[in-house]
């Protein structure tokens, strides 16, 4: 079955910083990855998705991605966090079953931006 | 004009009673999903439906039921509450029920069983 872990329930990162917030996944088909943030108190929105073609994927708010398939890993990056970066962060992927397609959402990564 | 929205947006009752959570989505979309958030942030996929038809149900009491009256719109009743059922509720909805689309969250429900 497919799964996600993400490393680290919590990063801290100063304003200005690079943010890495990691993902890896374990599936047996070519897998569709996500992230989604969530904002305090707010529901998920997508920062960005790779599905096929090219592996760096770009995000809104500065984000991106790549997909490392030997790595089975779609690692989140952004070169300078900013204080309205702090939100949790949600990898997923895709579980694509014979009667139907599901996503499954890894545990979150809580990302706090210090002034 | 909000995209998914939920109704109510807390709600607070006593062990035992019965509630019901409303989603409408003005997307357009064909799928609409039910996800369950606990303490510790978690989400997990109860139900889905794609054009009213369910497609998704997970190992969910069957305390839970959805209703799909229309593709727009997916409501969430449960019954005899428990503490266990505490949660952030999030209606979702995507264009279609393939496993690439881009899920659309609502605020979310804020159930507090006491």
């Amino acid at each position: 079955a497919q799964s996600v872990t993400q490393l680290g329930s919590h990063v801290s990162v100063s304003e200005g910083a690079l943010v890495l917030l990691r993902c890896n996944y374990s599936s047996s088909v070519p897998p569709y990855l996500f992230w989604y943030v969530q904002y305090p108190n707010q529901g998920l929105q997508l920062l960005l998705k790779y599905t096929t073609g090219a592996t760096l994927v770009k995000g809104i708010n500065g984000f991106e991605a790549e997909f490392k398939k030997s790595e089975t890993s779609f690692h989140l990056t952004k070169p300078s966090a900013h204080m309205s970066d702090a939100a949790e962060y949600f990898c997923a992927v895709s579980d694509r079953g014979t009667s139907y397609d599901k996503v499954i959402f890894g545990p979150g990564t809580s990302l706090s931006v210090i002034p | 004009d909000t995209a998914v929205s939920q109704t109510p947006k807390y709600l607070v009752t006593q062990m035992g009673n019965d509630k019901s959570i409303k989603c409408e989505q003005n997307l357009g979309h064909d799928t609409m999903y039910w996800y369950k958030q606990d303490s510790k942030k978690f989400l997990k996929i109860m139900f889905s439906y794609n054009n009213k038809e369910l497609i998704i149900n997970e190992t969910v009491p069957n305390r839970f039921s959805p209703k799909s009256p229309d593709k727009a719109h997916l409501n969430l009743h449960i019954n005899s509450l428990e503490l266990g059922d505490s949660a952030v509720y999030f209606c979702a909805s995507s264009p279609a029920r393939t496993a690439q689309e881009t899920q659309y969250f609502g605020p979310g429900t804020r159930l507090l069983v006491l």
